[in-house]
């Protein structure tokens, strides 16, 4: 059974810029959700998935957008970057109302 | 409010003594609370949860915790911890097992020999 994957490991970016992080939800789950780990914090809910119509979002702009795929993998997409923006994007899969599995993250730098 | 605090930023402790991290929480409805630990450049490992029924639970890696609604309480306890041990720890809440979850800040943990 394979875990939860994401991609890129690292990404630099400068700011004005998009990007455009992807996740594999781990096999047979059907929700994913999004959270940003800022350096020394907790990670913050973005939004979550499920069976690919957006099911809740926090405190986040719109420049935040996602996708979910028939296969449930997910895109995160940050428009206009900012410095702030800088930050651990975590991804986790769940089916139905079971925990969340986490990936290893995509670090994302904003120069 | 919804909120998770971990009142302690960074704990120092020795190979082989006790260990206890505090967490508690804020949160209207029956609370579903996890503890996770990350690795340096990792994600997030689940190490114990409580839904409901018994309040102490046990968890991988010898850890255990005790919810006490009465306190708002969600403790991290290992009788004797072990160098690999070091990490962070986030404690965090949710209304369901996969809702948005609600994290502390975290606590760091280092370990000495």
């Amino acid at each position: 059974e394979t875990g939860v994957t994401q991609s890129p490991t690292h990404l630099i970016k400068t700011r004005g810029q998009q990007v455009t992080l992807r996740c594999s939800s781990q096999s047979g789950h059907n929700t994913v959700s999004w959270y940003q780990q800022a350096l020394g914090q907790g990670p913050q809910f973005i939004f979550q998935y499920y069976r690919e119509e957006e099911n809740g979002r926090g405190n986040f702009p719109p420049r935040f957008s996602g996708l979910q795929f028939p296969n449930y993998s997910s895109e995160l997409n940050v428009n206009a970057l900012e410095l702030d923006d800088s930050a651990l994007y975590l991804c986790a899969s769940s089916l139905d109302d079971s925990e969340q599995f986490f990936g290893p993250g995509t670090r994302l730098t904003v120069l | 409010a919804q909120s998770v605090t971990q009142p302690d930023i960074h704990i120092t402790v020795s190979e082989g003594a006790s260990l206890e991290l505090r967490c508690n929480y804020s949160y209207g409805a029956t609370p579903y609370l996890f503890w996770y630990v990350q690795s340096p450049g990792q994600g997030l490992q689940l190490l114990l949860k409580y839904f409901s029924g018994d309040t102490l639970v046990q968890g991988i890696k010898g850890f255990e915790a005790e919810f006490k609604r009465s306190q708002s309480s969600f403790n991290l306890r290992k009788p004797s911890v072990h160098w690999s041990d070091a990490a962070e720890y986030f404690c965090a809440v949710g209304a369901r097992g996969t809702d948005k979850l609600i994290f502390g800040t975290g606590t760091r943990l280092q370990v000495f020999p």
